[in-house]
């Protein structure tokens, strides 16, 4: 298996709700990342998580929770959210930590 | 000195021509240098990546060009097609302090028939 899947492909929330996304690879690799990507923009990295241990929280809102229950496994739990946040969340993974590989993203709608 | 700059923004090729895309840095800890290519609604995917230690590098229609010394690379699509029209993004690492990736700003490509 040489893919990072995501679920749900889109997903609509209140402000009020709690909702997750997840993310798995099986390429063993030992690093995964959250990434969020708003339109006609890069992606900009949120969480860094390196052997199942947080290494890299790029000062993000608390509103947003990562969760690396495995190696293969990787959650990005929401709560609270805002319209702006609003955007394509994306998740890769490496081996290396310089060669990522991407997932095809979760676009999420905060009304 | 952590930015990547890239330009142009967006490019416009006809089909059968070659796309040229520019991205030039500052920090020279950067030591690996990968392009991707991203479809709308789809997340990036790798294309092709450089180290500082070769000026050149190709795989098949792609090759990045690679000046160490003006700080400077550019991505060359040869015989563009219109299956090429995509966002590409230059990126920029530091291996020694692995895992963040320094995207450039993106250029959209359009390949007309």
């Amino acid at each position: 298996d040489t893919e990072v899947t995501q679920t749900p492909k889109h997903l609509v929330m209140g402000m009020t709700n709690k909702k997750s996304l997840k993310c798995e690879q099986h390429m063993g690799h030992r690093a995964m990342y959250w990434y969020k990507q708003k339109a006609k923009k890069p992606p900009e990295l949120m969480f860094v998580y390196s052997y199942e241990k947080l290494s890299i929280n790029e000062s993000v809102p608390s509103r947003f929770s990562p969760e690396c229950p495995n190696s293969s496994l990787l959650n990005l739990h929401l709560h609270a959210l805002q319209p702006e946040d609003s955007a394509l969340y994306l998740c890769a993974s490496s081996l290396t930590g310089v060669e990522q590989f991407f997932g095809p993203g979760t676009r999420l709608t905060v009304l | 000195q952590q930015q990547v700059k890239q330009s142009p923004q967006s490019l416009i090729v006809q089909k059968g021509g070659i796309s040229i895309i520019n991205c030039a840095y500052e920090n020279t800890a950067f030591d690996y240098f990968p392009w991707y290519q991203q479809f709308p609604g789809k997340g990036p995917a790798l294309l092709i990546a450089i180290r500082p230690d070769v000026s050149e590098k190709k795989e098949g229609r792609f090759t990045i060009s690679f000046n160490k010394s003006a700080k400077q690379f550019s991505l060359h699509i040869m015989d563009s097609q219109p299956g090429d029209s995509a966002t590409y993004f230059c990126a920029a690492s530091i291996s020694y302090n692995t895992d963040k990736l320094i995207f450039g700003t993106g250029t959209r490509l359009q390949v007309f028939p």
